[in-house]
């Protein structure tokens, strides 16, 4: 069974400052790994993907993230951020079980303060 | 105009009164899916639908049906609303078949049962 756990519910920080989000899995199969942003009174948009190739994965609005298999993460960074960037962070996962099944983190809270 | 679009945007019912969430779709996408959110708990799949005549439970169908009546739309009914599915609903889509997809959101819909 796959599972995903984001280690902060919510992460304050000021603007300018480098963040980073946090983001663990479990799986049993080859993974891909997702992260999505929620800004307020929207749906979810695809931040970032990881299918295979290298680790380190650029996304949009200058985030990335680095897939590190000996630690199963797939953690967000962004070196400076912006007010804008407030939002909600989820993490997903999805492998080949067969079926589709794509696993959403609880999210992670983003508040970036002036 | 936005690709993926939900009817209603918010909604208040009553226990045991019938319901129903819309949602249509511009993007030509066969994939679409209902989950639910909730604080602190992520997105949780209710059902899944790879074309109009193929449609799959979630982990979380128990009081839920739904509805493709074309490849534009998608519909998810609550047949007696109970307080427990308060939530915010999102209807999403992607493009292919595989679990490597990314997936288009709704802006959601808020359903408050009281």
């Amino acid at each position: 069974a796959q599972s995903v756990t984001q280690l902060d519910s919510q992460v304050p920080v000021f603007e300018e400052a480098p963040v980073e989000l946090r983001c663990n899995y479990s799986s049993s199969v080859s993974v891909y790994l997702f992260w999505y942003v929620q800004y307020p009174n929207q749906g979810l948009q695809l931040l970032l993907k990881y299918l295979s190739g290298s680790t380190l994965v650029k996304g949009i609005n200058g985030f990335e993230a680095e897939f590190n298999k000996s630690q199963t993460s797939f953690h967000l960074r962004k070196p400076s951020v912006h007010i804008s960037d407030t939002a909600e962070y989820f993490c997903a996962v999805s492998g080949d079980t067969g079926g589709f099944k794509t696993i959403f983190g609880a999210g992670t809270r983003l508040f970036v303060k002036a | 105009d936005a690709d993926v679009t939900q009817t209603p945007r918010n909604r208040i019912t009553k226990t045991g009164k019938r319901i129903m969430l819309e949602c249509s779709q511009t993007k030509g996408h066969d994939r679409m899916y209902w989950y639910r959110q909730d604080p602190g708990l992520g997105l949780r799949l209710i059902y899944y639908s790879f074309d109009v005549k193929d449609i799959n439970k979630g982990e979380i169908s128990d009081g839920y049906s739904v509805s493709r009546q074309a490849q534009a739309k998608f519909s998810l009914s609550l047949e007696s609303a109970i307080p427990n599915q308060t939530a915010l609903y999102f209807c999403a889509t992607s493009e292919g078949r595989t679990v490597t997809d990314t997936q288009y959101f709704g802006p959601g819909t808020r359903l408050t049962v009281l």
